[in-house]
């Protein structure tokens, strides 16, 4: 299985281009989620899919867009590139109810997006 | 809305315990995950509590305190490989997605 994979690993964008982030997972999850993580600030949940078809906003929403077509496929689109947007965004993928002992969420290696 | 809140930066000596604080409050919980980040990598999962109590894994060790809103990673027989970010993640009630504090970079010194 190759788990999380995430694609493109780098990219470079002049302000106001646009660009989709894709995700792919193997492993049946129901929920999958995009993740961007900024030096002191942690990881902040941007949107999250429940399933199939179904998406929702996170903490930090504004100026990204999602679908999810197919339950293995979670893509997270800018439409308007901005500087604040630099960062390292991860994907992650789990089942819905974490157990006490399994390895519930899974993150994919990451894409560090540098906007200009 | 959440607050959660880890110490930034500790440093420990190879051999040594330390032991990593993480307070939360949140609408309702869950649960809190313990994730481990190495720079430049992805976070790979270390526990998940639910339960008062001590969770032992190996040379990791997770506590939860829930009426607290407490708990703590502890980290045995420190190797230099240990050195990361640690995240601490509570998952608040109705959800069980976790939302994580700012992390705290362990730095592990001969």
């Amino acid at each position: 299985n190759a788990g999380v994979t995430q694609t493109p690993k780098f990219r470079v964008l002049k302000t106001g281009q646009s660009m989709t982030l894709l995700c792919a997972q193997d492993m049946n999850h129901e929920y999958m989620y995009w993740y961007r993580q900024d030096p002191g600030m942690g990881l902040r949940l941007i949107h999250y899919s429940v399933g199939e078809g179904t998406t929702a906003k996170g903490e930090v929403p504004d100026g990204y867009n999602v679908s999810r077509l197919k339950k293995q496929n979670f893509l997270l689109g800018l439409e308007s590139a901005a500087p604040s947007q630099t960062s390292v965004y991860f994907c992650a993928s789990s089942y819905p109810r974490p157990g006490t002992s399994t390895d519930t969420q899974y993150f994919g290696p990451g894409t560090r997006l540098t906007v200009l | 809305g959440q607050n959660i809140d880890q110490p930034t930066e500790m440093t420990a000596t190879e051999g040594a315990i330390v032991q990593i604080n993480c307070t939360y409050q949140t609408s309702g919980f869950n649960g809190l995950f313990w994730y481990q980040q190495h720079a430049g990598e992805a976070p790979t999962f270390l526990s998940y509590n639910v339960l008062d109590g001590l969770e032992e894994k190996g040379r990791f060790s997770s506590f939860l305190s829930r009426s607290k809103g407490y708990s703590y990673l502890l980290l045995k027989e420190l190797q230099m490989k240990d050195s990361a970010s640690y995240l601490c993640g509570p998952t608040p009630g109705g959800s069980y997605i976790p939302t994580f504090g700012r992390g705290t970079s362990l730095i592990v010194h001969p």
